[in-house]
């Protein structure tokens, strides 16, 4: 049974701060590796995916994935009290398909003003 | 402009009266694929279709069924609801369902079976 475990939250950060959110996954072959925002109410949107060991970078958001440790995470610099939202963590198998694609149960995140 | 479309999106019904929610999308997507959320559970997928005619199981998919008739259109039938399908649902798309592929989310139907 594939997992993806989240810190449910809620996390709080001043305006300004570092927020960081994690993630890990238990499939070893997990190749794929998704954050989604959702706003309350609204419905999930991809703000970044990372494939490969590293950090990777857009804007004022950066994801961290280390295999060896089966772990991804998402930090967002500058918190604005408008990135209050869920952020789903998601996890994709070598399959090749869409269908493998599972998701974390979310992080809530304040940005208190 | 491109989306996903689904109604309603906001559905109280009784238990065992039959319902249907309705996903549409216009971006011509092969992949589409319905999920419900649930407080502490994620996104858990029901059903997903590769192309039209072509359908399978996701993982949740017992009380429901899809049908895959034209490329467009998703919709998700519930025949007989019980209170433990009360929950909220998300009809989903991507361009082939390759596995790197960003999913486009519909708006949500929050269901209520009493």
């Amino acid at each position: 049974q594939k997992e993806v475990e989240q810190n449910s939250g809620p996390l709080s950060v001043p305006e300004g701060a570092i927020a960081s959110l994690n993630c890990t996954y238990s499939d070893r072959g997990s190749q794929s590796f998704f954050w989604y925002r959702q706003y309350s109410g609204k419905s999930p949107e991809l703000i970044m995916f990372i494939y490969s060991n590293g950090d990777k970078e857009d804007g004022r958001f950066t994801a961290q994935l280390n295999k060896a440790s089966q772990y991804v995470s998402l930090l967002i610099r500058d918190s604005q009290p408008s990135d209050s939202a869920t952020y789903l963590c998601a996890v994709n198998a070598p399959s090749g398909s869409a269908r493998q694609l599972t998701f974390g149960s979310g992080t809530q995140l304040t940005v208190l003003p | 402009e491109a989306q996903v479309t689904q109604n309603p999106r906001y559905l109280i019904t009784v238990t065992g009266k039959k319902l249907t929610v309705t996903c549409s999308q216009n971006m011509n997507h092969e992949y589409m694929s319905w999920y419900r959320q649930d407080p502490g559970l994620g996104l858990r997928q029901i059903y997903y279709s590769m192309n039209v005619e072509v359908t399978d199981k996701g993982d949740v998919p017992e009380g429901y069924k899809v049908s895959r008739k034209e490329k467009r259109n998703f919709p998700l039938i519930l025949e007989s609801p019980s209170p433990n399908q009360t929950s909220l649902y998300f009809c989903a798309s991507s361009l082939t369902g390759g596995r790197d592929e960003k999913l486009f989310f519909g708006s949500g139907t929050q269901l209520s079976v009493l």
